[in-house]
């Protein structure tokens, strides 16, 4: 059992450049998020999903656009890069919006030179 | 909207020493508490959760928590602290009917031999 799987694990932009994270779960979660993490700031949402077909912003959509066509993915596009989007992302999923924990990829570091 | 606080960017405690990591929370609504740690260059895995069943709620590697309504606080307890406890702690709400887990800043743990 994979889990939550993300690809790439690192990546280094050119400003201007543009690129999608994926984001993959074999759990059959419904709920999927993206966060990004900066030093000393936790983890930010910047978009999530209730199920394929609906998305909605997190606190810091502004540079990304995201889809859901099936439950199992959950890509992250960045069209214009920029060096404030220097971070790392993680994928996250979860059963339901109640008390259920999330379950979170091992990450993707990027670069944005 | 919910939100949660952590008091403490850093902690340092000696090897055998109590652990205490503080999280306050804010919550309209009765909350769903979690506690995730993360290793260098790895995802967050989950420590324990609350769900509204007992307030004292036991968790891997010896870590326990305490929801306590009357101080909004959700404070993560280890009674003897271990090399391998080093790594970054995160405090996360959730609530229901809302589809976002909003998590804290982080306290990173420290353990001094």
């Amino acid at each position: 059992n994979a889990g939550v799987t993300q690809t790439p694990k690192f990546r280094i932009l050119k400003i201007g450049q543009s690129m999608t994270l994926q984001c993959t779960q074999d759990m059959n979660h419904n709920y999927m998020y993206w966060y990004r993490q900066d030093p000393g700031m936790g983890l930010k949402l910047i978009y999530y999903s209730v199920g394929a077909g609906i998305t909605d912003k997190g606190e810091v959509p502004n540079g990304y656009n995201v889809s859901r066509s099936t439950t199992e993915d959950f890509p992250l596009r960045l069209e214009l890069a920029a060096p404030s989007q220097t971070s790392v992302y993680f994928c996250a999923s979860r059963r339901h919006n109640m008390n259920t924990e999330a379950f979170f990829g091992q990450g993707t570091r990027l670069t944005v030179v | 909207a919910q939100s949660v606080t952590q008091l403490g960017s850093h902690v340092s405690v000696s090897e055998g020493a109590l652990v205490l990591l503080r999280c306050n929370y804010s919550s309209s609504v009765p909350p769903y508490l979690f506690w995730y740690v993360q290793y260098p260059n790895q995802g967050l895995q989950l420590l324990l959760k609350y769900t509204s069943a007992a307030t004292l709620v036991k968790g891997i590697n010896g870590f326990e928590a305490e929801f306590k309504k009357s101080e909004t606080s959700f404070h993560l307890t280890k009674p003897s602290a271990h090399m391998s406890d080093a790594a970054e702690y995160f405090c996360a709400v959730s609530v229901h009917r809302d589809d976002k887990i909003i998590f804290g800043k982080g306290t990173r743990l420290h353990i001094l031999p």
